[in-house]
């Protein structure tokens, strides 16, 4: 059974142009994130949701836009996309809090993301 | 100055050996700590949390040491399937927040 799952797992587009990315996890978790991974490995946290409220809002562009329907849902709208917006991004979920006792984040296997 | 550094290896090792690798924190308050592990185009995953006391599980070792603000990670008995990068995670008190170093690779070689 997949914990958390990611769609697409590559997305390949032109600038210009709007993207989602969805994410789902079934492990009953509240807290549910979004990273982003560029080239240079850095994993930086954009945005955060617990329990459907946005606790984590970083520096992003405000063309990025997250939506939590509900606490096992997080999906990630990107407008405009741009040639550096190209990274891996991946979708996270933890425990009531973000380390939660050591629990730490369960990660999903990640969206390719590749703006031509 | 970057929240967390890690020296980004690569270290070689061959099979059988032990390899030890640290990573340094800046926020003295940070209150929680882990080992992730990442394989080439994966997602990361939890290898263990570090306790105050130093802590192992199985092959893997991991200290803390608060007054000079860094973690290790010590691998025993290196096996192939060891090869990875290893990201050291730190978050404040409170915080929801994780920060991640870059990764330190290691390559295990038979």
């Amino acid at each position: 059974d997949t914990a958390v799952s990611q769609t697409p797992k590559y997305l390949v587009t032109q600038m210009g142009n709007d993207k989602s990315i969805k994410c789902e996890q079934n492990l009953g978790h509240d807290t549910m994130y979004w990273y982003k991974q560029d080239s240079k490995k850095f994993l930086k946290i954009m945005f955060s949701y617990n329990n459907k409220e946005l606790i984590i809002n970083e520096t992003v562009p405000n063309r990025f836009s997250p939506k939590s329907p509900d606490k096992a849902h997080l999906n990630l709208h990107i407008n405009s996309l741009e040639l550096g917006d190209s990274a891996v991004y991946f979708c996270a979920s933890s425990p009531a809090s973000g380390t939660s006792g050591g629990a730490g984040q369960f990660f999903g296997p990640g969206t390719r993301l590749t703006v031509l | 100055r970057k929240e967390v550094e890690q020296d980004p290896g690569p270290f070689n090792v061959p099979e059988g050996a032990t390899v030890a690798f640290n990573c340094t924190y800046s926020n003295s308050a940070s209150q929680s700590f882990f080992w992730y592990r990442q394989d080439c185009r994966k997602e990361p995953k939890l290898l263990m949390s570090v306790y105050s006391s130093g802590n192992e599980d199985g092959r893997f070792t991991a200290q803390l040491n608060r007054a000079s603000q860094y973690i290790s990670l010590l691998i025993r008995d290196s096996k192939l399937s060891d090869s990875a990068t290893y990201l050291c995670v730190v978050s404040p008190p409170g915080d929801y927040k994780l920060s991640f170093g870059a990764g330190t690779t290691v390559t295990v070689r038979a």
